[in-house]
């Protein structure tokens, strides 16, 4: 069965850094990655997603995660962190099956 | 169009009794999967329909069902409540399996 690793529970970054929260997966098959953001009391949102295309992703609110075969990683990141990216992130990935399983989550602060 | 709906949003519940958690997916969509997300656990599976057959089943007990009809709402039970089933239960629906998944913004529910 695929799973995913998100290395970090809490990553605490300044506002105008870089962000960078990882995940490395393990699957049989060639995978689909995701990554969702989740605020407080709110369900998860859809942040960007790879599905064996261009191997750097963008997504919403300027977050690109790059999909690298060789070290079976999907790393997110953000050149430049805004108060409101303070969330928890999820790493996720799923196969043909539509089986999503999803990383134990990175807690985002950003400090002003 | 309207997003994932899930009722109700807050659920009070005594330890023995049983719970019927309910979820509107977005039109068009026939898969529907369901989550458990506690602090100490994470995002778990549960299971997912999809048209109106569970088609993958995550690690809970039997306590634990769902079922879907035919017009791709869901629900899912859970009978013979205990303390730690207390939790946000997330309901997502998709179209196709590359696309990621909506989620509805959950159920909490608590057992006392």
């Amino acid at each position: 069965a695929q799973s995913v690793t998100q290395l970090g529970s809490h990553v605490s970054v300044s506002e105008g850094a870089l962000v960078l929260l990882r995940c490395n997966y393990s699957s049989s098959v060639p995978p689909y990655l995701f990554w969702y953001v989740q605020y407080p009391n709110q369900g998860l949102q859809l942040l960007l997603k790879y599905t064996s295309a261009a191997t750097l992703v963008k997504g919403i609110n300027g977050f690109e995660a790059e999909f690298k075969k060789s070290e079976t990683s999907f790393h997110l990141t953000k050149p430049s962190a805004h108060m409101s990216d303070a969330a928890e992130y999820f790493c996720a990935v799923s196969n043909n099956n539509n089986d999503m399983r999803f990383g134990a989550g990175t807690r985002l602060t950003v400090k002003p | 169009k309207a997003g994932v709906t899930q009722t109700p949003r807050y659920l009070i519940k005594t330890r023995g009794q049983q719970v019927t958690l309910s979820c509107s997916p977005i039109s068009g969509h026939r898969s529907v999967s369901w989550y458990q997300q506690t602090p100490g656990q994470g995002l778990q599976f549960l299971f997912e329909y999809f048209s109106e057959t569970q088609r993958n089943k995550g690690n809970f007990p039997g306590r634990f069902s769902g079922r879907q009809f035919s017009n791709s709402r869901s629900e899912m039970n859970v009978s013979t409540l205990e303390l730690g089933d207390s939790a946000l239960y997330l309901c997502a629906s998709s179209f196709e399996y590359r696309g990621g998944y909506t989620f509805g913004s959950g159920t909490r529910l608590t057992v006392v």
